[in-house]
C-alpha cells in the first residue's frame, strides 16, 4: 500500500530564516505530487504540482520554492521566511499521467509559525 | 477568484439523523468531484467522489449527488455518529488539469448525542 511521510510535524521559525519542508511517498512509482497551504480558517490552496522529477510549476507568486530531487520526493523551501507564511503546509500525491480521476491523498501536515 | 463554493461554514445535527453538505462551482470543466473529511492537526482523508458522467455515487453512509446544470453537488452522511465531526472540504478538478484540485473553505460538521 502506499503512505506519504511528511516532517517537521510543527515547525516556528523566526522571519529571515530559511525553510526546508520533505514529502516522501513510498508503494508508488511516477507519483503526481502537490504542495497546498492552508491558512487559518480557510480552504486548502495550491502552491505547486510536480508531474516528475525536475518538474515543477508553481500555481501562485510567492515566497516559496519546490523541488523534486527523486521521483518521490518533494521539498518545500524558502530562503526568508515572512510572518504571510505562516500556516499548514500538506504534501499530496496522486497517481501520475494517464491515471485520470484519481484522488489525493495527503501527508499529515506541517505546522509552521513564522515569529 | 473561488471556483468551489461552501457557503455554510457550520452543520450542527444530530447523532443518527442524516447530515447535508453541500457545494457549488463555477467552472463548466470540472468533471471530478471528491469530498474529503479533516480532523484537527491531521491531513484531509478522502471519502467518496463522483464523475461528471453520474449523477450519485454511494459508499456506506456516504452519498454524493451531482446536479450538473446547477454546477452543485451535495455530501449526504447517513446516519450520522460523533466520530463524523470535522471539516468537510469539497474538491472539484479538470481532466487537463493534472490532477489539481480545487477546493472549498470547508464545513465544520458537530455531532451531538
Amino acid at each position: 500500500s502506499q503512505t506519504i511521510h511528511q516532517w517537521p510535524a510543527t515547525l516556528v521559525q523566526p522571519v529571515g530564516s530559511p525553510l526546508s519542508l520533505e514529502c516522501t511517498v513510498e508503494g508508488t512509482s511516477n507519483p503526481n505530487l502537490y504542495w497546498y497551504r492552508q491558512a487559518a480558517g480557510r480552504g486548502l490552496q495550491l502552491l505547486f504540482y510536480s508531474v516528475g522529477i525536475g518538474q515543477i510549476s508553481s500555481e501562485v507568486p510567492q515566497n516559496l520554492s519546490a523541488s523534486r530531487p527523486q521521483d518521490r520526493q518533494f521539498i518545500l523551501s524558502s530562503k526568508k521566511l515572512l510572518l504571510s507564511d505562516s500556516g499548514f503546509y500538506l504534501c499530496a500525491w496522486s497517481r501520475g499521467i494517464g491515471s485520470y480521476n484519481s484522488p489525493l491523498h495527503f501527508g499529515n501536515g506541517t505546522r509552521l509559525t513564522v515569529t | 477568484d473561488q471556483q468551489v463554493k461552501q457557503n455554510s461554514p457550520s452543520l450542527s445535527v444530530q447523532e443518527g439523523r442524516i447530515s447535508i453538505l453541500n457545494c457549488d462551482y463555477t467552472n463548466s470543466m470540472f468533471d471530478y468531484f471528491l469530498w474529503y473529511k479533516k480532523y484537527p492537526a491531521e491531513g484531509p482523508t478522502f471519502l467518496i467522489s463522483i464523475s461528471s458522467i453520474k449523477d450519485k455515487n454511494e459508499d456506506g453512509r456516504f452519498t454524493v449527488f451531482l446536479n450538473k446544470s446547477a454546477k452543485h453537488l451535495s455530501l449526504h452522511i447517513v446516519p450520522s455518529q460523533p466520530g463524523d465531526s470535522a471539516v468537510y472540504f469539497c474538491a472539484a478538478s479538470a481532466t487537463d488539469s493534472w490532477g489539481k484540485l480545487q477546493f472549498g473553505a470547508g464545513t465544520q460538521v458537530v455531532v451531538t448525542p
